[in-house]
């Protein structure tokens, strides 16, 4: 099986510009998680989607934001830039069950200037 | 909410040592626990993982031990090699979620010398 891709793989935007990240899971897998990964926060998590349903959400602003297509292929979306969104954005999928292993995607890396 | 902690942040070890990084989680209702490696410009990858029935599990040179009651795991790898060298993620499952979140740990950047 293919793994999880991810495009574009490298971005570089301006502050209050918008960007679209998006995320192709493994087939047959019907959850996508995001995450933002810096040095200095590590991996926290974005939200997650099912089955074009936002399941769960984490602890960041309404800026971030994200969909679901009914083939599970997944985007978010950053509006309104901030220099601190610099940072690498990663995508991963599972079947959606809570112990299910979740496999990433090699990321998108995002820089605003 | 959940949160993990992840000691130590930095980790050398010469090749052939043991290397132990520990993790502490808060909420006691997680009970999905993997482990991540992440070479430098590469994805995350999971190396193994425990689930909160079982208290111990190995894989060749890499073990997870896990105590729900004091709320800790931790990563044990044995005979180390040059190309252990990476930074390694704990993560816990978001517990009362219906989802599959993960609260990972901030990493731990293991160096093997040879």
């Amino acid at each position: 099986k293919a793994g999880v891709t991810q495009t574009p793989r490298y971005l570089i935007k301006t502050r209050g510009q918008q960007v679209t990240l998006s995320c192709s899971p493994i087939s047959g897998h019907r959850s996508v998680s995001w995450y933002q990964q810096t040095p200095g926060q590590g991996l926290q998590f974005l939200f997650e989607y099912f089955s074009e349903t936002q399941r769960n959400k984490g602890n960041f602003p309404g800026r971030f934001s994200g969909r679901q297509f009914s083939n599970s292929r997944s985007e978010m979306n950053v509006s309104t830039l901030e220099l601190g969104d610099s940072a690498l954005y990663l995508c991963a999928s599972s079947g959606g069950l809570v112990q299910e292993t979740q496999y990433f995607g090699p990321g998108t890396r995002l820089l605003v200037l | 909410g959940e949160n993990v902690e992840q000691h130590p942040s930095t980790l050398s070890v010469q090749e052939g040592d043991s290397a132990v990084i520990k993790c502490t989680y808060s909420d006691s209702a997680s009970n999905y626990f993997p482990w991540y490696k992440q070479e430098l410009g590469k994805r995350p990858q999971l190396i193994i993982d425990i689930r909160s029935n079982v208290g111990e599990k190995k894989d060749q040179r890499i073990a997870v031990t896990l105590n729900k009651t004091a709320k800790h795991f931790s990563l044990h790898i044995t005979e180390t090699q040059p190309e252990d060298s990476a930074v390694y993620f704990c993560a816990a499952s978001w517990a009362n979620q219906a989802g599959t979140a993960l609260i990972f740990g901030k990493g731990t950047t293991l160096s093997v010398s040879s």
